[in-house]
């Protein structure tokens, strides 16, 4: 049972432009959820989290959208660049699941 | 850089076998947490270790166990090994007990990368 689901493996925008990057969840326990990014051969770095008391938390280029409602969450960045392709994992935290990770979506920024 | 260290980077070896897994965490940070990557899959939180004592437990096998050190450094012991085992597996390490909030982020090492023939 995925708790945690990225439901597109891949994307593709252009520079400048901005992405969306979705997630979705089925367990509402969640406390925190996060996104990292992660490039070839080295681990996740972590980019940005938000409470699930929160619905946004912005930090530079990158905003994460939180809607409890419709359980999904969302990471844009604007204006994307091509430093950003990567794979993005959205993960979940709760004191009981503990860290439940997304597939990932691998990100292509086209120069 | 991270400031987390795995070695071995990678490691080959045959089924039924038993390895280990060593991570460093940074400099300061008292917990260790350990994932697994398969193919095309999302990481697996495995277990994590605070100042030496478990703290949580995810999808570890019983085949597998790890432990944290006095000197915080961890080992992940992987024993009967089989042809499922062959993946990724991460060493991330922070600060405090949760590793969740931009005050208290999990770091990640690069991986020790098992292949299980």
């Amino acid at each position: 049972d995925q708790q945690v689901k990225q439901n597109s493996p891949s994307l593709s925008v252009q520079e400048g432009r901005i992405s969306i990057l979705n997630c979705d969840y089925t367990n509402s326990m969640f406390d925190y959820f996060l996104w990292y990014k992660k490039y070839p051969a080295e681990g996740p770095t972590f980019l940005i989290s938000i409470s699930s008391i929160k619905d946004k938390n912005e930090d530079g280029r990158f905003t994460v959208f939180l809607n409890k409602s419709a359980k999904h969450l969302s990471l844009h960045i604007v204006p994307s660049q091509p430093g950003d392709s990567a794979v993005y994992f959205c993960a979940a935290f709760s004191g009981t699941y503990k860290y439940i990770f997304g597939t990932g979506t691998r990100l292509k920024v086209l120069a | 850089d991270s400031g987390v260290t795995q070695t071995p980077k990678h490691l080959i070896t045959a089924t039924g076998q038993r390895v280990t897994l060593r991570c460093s965490p940074r400099s300061g940070d008292l917990s260790v947490y350990w994932y697994q990557q398969s193919l095309d899959q999302g990481l697996q939180f495995l277990i994590q270790y605070y100042n030496g004592e478990e703290r949580a437990k995810g999808n570890i096998l019983e085949r597998f166990s790890a432990q944290q050190f006095p000197d915080l450094h961890s080992e992940l012991n992987l024993s009967s090994l089989e042809l499922g085992d062959s993946a990724l597996y991460f060493c991330a390490s922070s600060t405090g007990l949760a590793g969740v909030a931009s005050t208290d982020t999990q770091y990640f090492g690069p991986g020790t990368r098992l292949t299980v023939l």
